[in-house]
Order: C-alpha cells, then sequence, then structure tokens
C-alpha cells in the first residue's frame, strides 16, 4: 500500500469509447502526476498538477485531458484513443519541498484500445 | 528525451548472491531515485538520495549517490527470490524538479 489509490486497475476500451482513469492519494502530498508507461521505453511524464494547477503538460495529445478537481485526487479523460495508446498509465504524487522531490507511485491502470 | 543510462540490463543469480546495478547521467542530478517494480504493479520506493557522496540503506539495499553528482548504484546483498523484479533509477536534475528522468531498468531473476 503506497497511498496512491488508483481506480480502474485493467480498462479495455474501444476508440469511439469515452472513459476516465482516477487516482487518489493519501498522504497529504501537493503535487500529483500522469505518467504512461510502454514497453522498453523509459516512463513518460503526461502531466504534473503542484497546488492543483497544471504545471507541465509534456505535448501530450488532447485525446488525454487530465482534471485535478483537489490536492487529493487526479483524473485522466480518455476520448477516441488509438491502439497506440494501449499502455500502464501510473499516477503518482509528491510533497515538492525545493529541491528535494520523492515520487511515490500507484499500482497503475492497464488499459487496451482495441 | 534525456534518459538514464542503467546497468546492466538483466541478472539471472543464484539465491544468496549479492547484485550489483548502476546508473550513469550526462548531466548533474541533485537527486537519486530508485525503485523495484513487480509485473503489472507500479513502481514502488526502495530509497531516495539528495546528496552528493550519501550512502543510504534499506535493509539488504544500499545505495550510494555518486560524488560527480552524475551516478549512483544500488546493491543487493544476500539475494532472495522475492527480489526478482525490475529495478529502476530515476533522478531530478538540477533545474528541474518535476521531471524524473530513468533509466530502462535492470531485470532480475533469482534462481532459488
Amino acid at each position: 500500500e503506497t497511498g496512491v489509490t488508483q481506480t480502474p486497475r485493467h480498462l479495455v476500451m474501444g476508440m469511439t469509447n469515452k472513459k476516465s482513469l482516477k487516482c487518489e492519494q493519501h498522504l497529504g502530498h501537493n503535487a500529483m502526476y500522469w505518467y504512461k508507461q510502454s514497453a522498453k521505453k523509459p516512463l513518460e511524464l503526461m502531466f504534473v498538477y503542484s497546488l492543483e494547477e497544471r504545471v507541465e503538460n509534456n505535448s501530450v495529445p488532447s485525446r488525454f485531458s487530465p482534471e485535478c478537481p483537489n490536492s487529493s485526487h487526479l483524473f485522466l479523460h480518455l476520448h477516441t484513443l488509438q491502439p497506440e495508446d494501449s499502455a500502464l498509465y501510473l499516477c503518482a504524487s509528491s510533497q515538492e519541498r525545493g529541491i528535494r522531490n520523492t515520487i511515490y507511485f500507484g499500482e497503475g491502470s492497464w488499459l487496451t484500445v482495441v | 528525451g534525456q534518459q538514464l543510462n542503467q546497468s546492466p540490463q538483466s541478472m539471472f543469480i543464484q539465491e544468496g548472491e549479492d547484485v550489483s546495478m548502476n546508473c550513469t547521467s550526462s548531466s548533474i542530478f541533485n537527486t537519486w531515485l530508485w525503485y523495484k517494480q513487480d509485473p503489472g504493479e507500479g513502481p514502488v520506493l526502495l530509497i531516495a538520495l539528495y546528496k552528493a557522496g550519501e550512502l543510504t540503506s534499506n535493509g539488504r539495499l544500499t545505495a550510494q549517490f555518486g560524488i560527480t553528482r552524475k551516478d549512483s548504484f544500488l546493491n543487493i546483498s544476500a539475494s532472495i527470490p522475492s527480489d526478482v523484479g525490475i529495478y529502476f533509477c530515476a533522478g531530478f536534475n538540477a533545474g528541474n524538479n518535476r521531471k524524473l528522468i530513468w533509466g530502462l531498468g535492470t531485470s532480475l531473476a533469482v534462481n532459488p
């Protein structure tokens, strides 16, 4: 139990579907992240929210839309995805303290786009 | 984007053996983090390092922040079967403490 909970753990969706991934952190952190993990590639940072404000958007296609309603919750809304978007999507959180920043991950949501 | 050079890519060892893996970067880092990931799960933080030369242990695991600030290593002593998994190094380079730079991982297999 890392204190970061993701749902659903597994999701299969068609290319025309709309779905959302949910993340909740119970660590009192002030920053939350979405990462994408594909086989044989380094983890890719998608979005960063600090104090509920989006501070990084790493050239992610608009078919991925994040939402951070408060410091404990983070969503990733998915719409008209492509098969190559199939991957493990990881949520993470941290307490930003100057140059010290330690990131804790959830268990991930396996997404398959058919 | 930038990634870390992590080696070895994979290791197959006997239970009880010690393991060593390392990461190098082309730029100076402020933080080094070591994670372990089991199949189908998210990465779990093992050790965090914040200062050049720092040596930190977590049970049978020991990690060091290289004095050049461009490398780090992780040692596992007396390996056991549950050490199996993929070990990732990651870090923040100077100037950006939000974007973790990752290695490609070291896959560890332990023969009982």
